[in-house]
C-alpha cells in the first residue's frame, strides 16, 4: 500500500520550546492530512487537519503546513506545555478506487515528551 | 453529542477462539472504520462501512470481517484467533457527507484491547 513516513520517531524539548514533526507520502491523489494525539489509554483524537487547497492552517499553538509538490507536510506545535506529551500520529488519505474512495493510512508516530 | 463508543474495553481470548467487537458511532454519522493498533506496525486500515455495506478493504485476512447495522451500529469479528491478533482495535466514525472526491474528518472512540494467550 501506500506509504507514510514520519520522523522523528521521539522528540523530548522543554516546556515553552517549539515542537516540529515531519511527514512524507507517496500518493500523489492524496488531498487530506489529519494529526491525531493520542494519549495513554485513549483513542486518537483529533487535533488539525489540512485540506490540499491550502498549504498552511492554524489553530492557537498548532500549526500544519503542507508542500504537494514535495509530498510532505509538518506540524508545528508552539509554547509547549507539559500536557502536550502524547504520541502524535500523522495520516494521509489514499484513494482506493472509484467505488470505494479513500481510506487513512498512517505514520508510525512519534512520542513528545514536555520536561517543565 | 456522546462520541464513538466501543465495547468491550479489554477481552482475553485463548488461540482459536473468535471474538466479536462493538461499535457504536457519533449520532448522524453513517460511516466506521476499524483500525488494527499494534506496537510493532501502528495503525493499519482494517475496513470501512456505509450504509450497511463495506466499502474499503485494508489488507487483512479473511479471518477478519465486519458488518454494520441499519442504526450505523457495526461489529467486528475475528475467527481463529492467533497470538498476532493481540491488538488494540479502533474504531472511527465520520459523517461521510463530503462529495468530490473529499474525505470527511474522523473521530476515534477509545479501543478495545484484545489479548490472544
Amino acid at each position: 500500500g501506500e506509504n507514510v513516513e514520519q520522523h522523528p520517531s521521539t522528540l523530548s524539548v522543554q516546556e515553552g520550546d517549539s515542537a516540529v514533526i515531519k511527514c512524507t507520502y507517496s500518493d500523489s491523489a492524496s488531498n487530506y492530512f489529519p494529526w491525531y494525539k493520542q494519549e495513554l489509554g485513549k483513542g486518537p483524537q483529533l487535533i488539525i487537519d489540512i485540506r490540499s487547497n491550502v498549504g498552511e492552517k492554524k489553530d492557537q499553538r498548532i500549526a500544519v503546513t503542507l508542500n504537494k509538490t514535495a509530498k510532505h507536510f509538518s506540524l508545528h506545535i508552539t509554547e509547549t506545555q507539559p500536557e502536550d506529551s502524547a504520541v502524535y500520529f500523522c495520516a494521509a488519505n489514499t484513494y482506493q478506487n472509484s467505488n470505494s474512495g479513500y481510506a487513512l493510512n498512517f505514520g508510525k508516530g512519534t512520542s513528545l515528551l514536555v520536561t517543565p | 453529542k456522546a462520541g464513538v463508543t466501543q465495547t468491550p474495553r479489554y477481552l482475553i481470548k485463548t488461540r482459536g477462539q473468535q471474538v466479536t467487537l462493538s461499535c457504536s458511532p457519533i449520532s448522524g454519522h453513517r460511516s466506521v472504520s476499524w483500525y488494527q493498533q499494534t506496537p510493532g506496525q501502528g495503525l493499519q486500515f482494517l475496513f470501512e462501512y456505509f450504509s450497511e455495506t463495506q466499502r474499503n478493504k485494508g489488507n487483512f485476512p479473511g479471518r477478519f470481517s465486519g458488518r454494520q447495522f441499519s442504526n450505523s451500529r457495526s461489529e467486528m469479528n475475528v475467527s481463529t484467533l492467533e497470538l498476532g491478533d493481540s491488538a488494540l482495535y479502533l474504531c472511527a466514525s465520520s459523517s461521510s457527507r463530503l462529495a468530490g472526491g473529499l474525505m470527511d474528518t474522523q473521530y476515534f472512540g477509545p479501543g478495545t484491547r484484545l489479548t490472544v494467550l
